[in-house]
């Protein structure tokens, strides 16, 4: 597609219950992000993926996050025994390279609206 | 660490007024600075972005910020607001070999007609 894709667009969940949520690029862009933004809060940084380079977790809340991502393609986020202050919108986003190289812009995803009850 | 902060949360204006949103950030090096846009339904799409030179950057639909560097600023700029400019509006800030992008909490506008 042309754009970031994320399933699924909403999710509703069990306190306890494990969610998975998927993000598939814009083909060809190495960078990943994930982010969080809850209820009237800005957007929170999760973990970066750059091609085969190691991930930068240093955002992921707690050990109950976890994020793969196989080579340049699709990335999933993990959230495992899920507590209600998990409810939030997870968004993905894409880059053509790194920030750090030029400063390169994201390309966002729709979002994923988690709700955990 | 570099934090971002808006202080106006919600905004509303008429159309043809002027829009001043602000952008104030906490980092004392050399900063990489943006401004997103969500319009309603829409994905998070970039604005505009600051990284060297021109301190006055324009960006897409008549948008401009101003880098003020002794003020920590990125004000987000619109000499006449339209209808179609009713949006939420993030500014963020990325340091220069780092790979977060530091998002504020935003600024929800409304432009009635």
């Amino acid at each position: 597609g042309a754009g970031v894709s994320q399933s699924p667009s909403n999710k509703v969940t069990e306190k306890g219950k494990d969610v998975e949520l998927r993000c598939d690029p814009i083909s060809g862009h190495t960078a990943l992000y994930w982010y969080r933004q809850r209820l009237g809060q800005g957007l929170e940084f999760l973990i970066y993926f750059q091609g085969n380079s190691a991930p930068d977790k240093s955002g992921l809340p707690s050990d109950r996050f976890s994020a793969e991502r196989t080579g340049e393609s699709v990335s999933t986020l993990t959230i495992q025994r899920t507590q209600q202050e998990d409810s939030a919108v997870y968004l993905c986003a894409s880059s053509l390279q790194s920030i750090r190289a030029s400063g390169e812009k994201l390309f966002f995803g729709s979002g994923t609206q988690l709700s955990v009850l | 660490a570099q934090s971002v902060s808006q202080h106006n949360h919600h905004v509303i204006l008429s159309e043809a007024a002027s829009l001043e949103l602000g952008c104030n950030y906490s980092y004392g090096g050399t900063v990489n600075l943006f401004w997103y846009v969500q319009y309603p339904g829409q994905h998070l799409q970039l604005l505009l972005k600051y990284f060297s030179g021109d301190p006055l950057v324009k960006g897409i639909k008549g948008f401009e910020a101003e880098f003020i560097k002794s003020k920590f600023s990125f004000n987000l700029r619109k000499p006449s607001v339209q209808w179609s400019d009713t949006a939420e509006y993030f500014c963020a800030v990325n340091v220069p070999g780092f790979q977060k992008l530091v998002f504020g909490t935003g600024t929800r506008l409304l432009v009635s007609p």
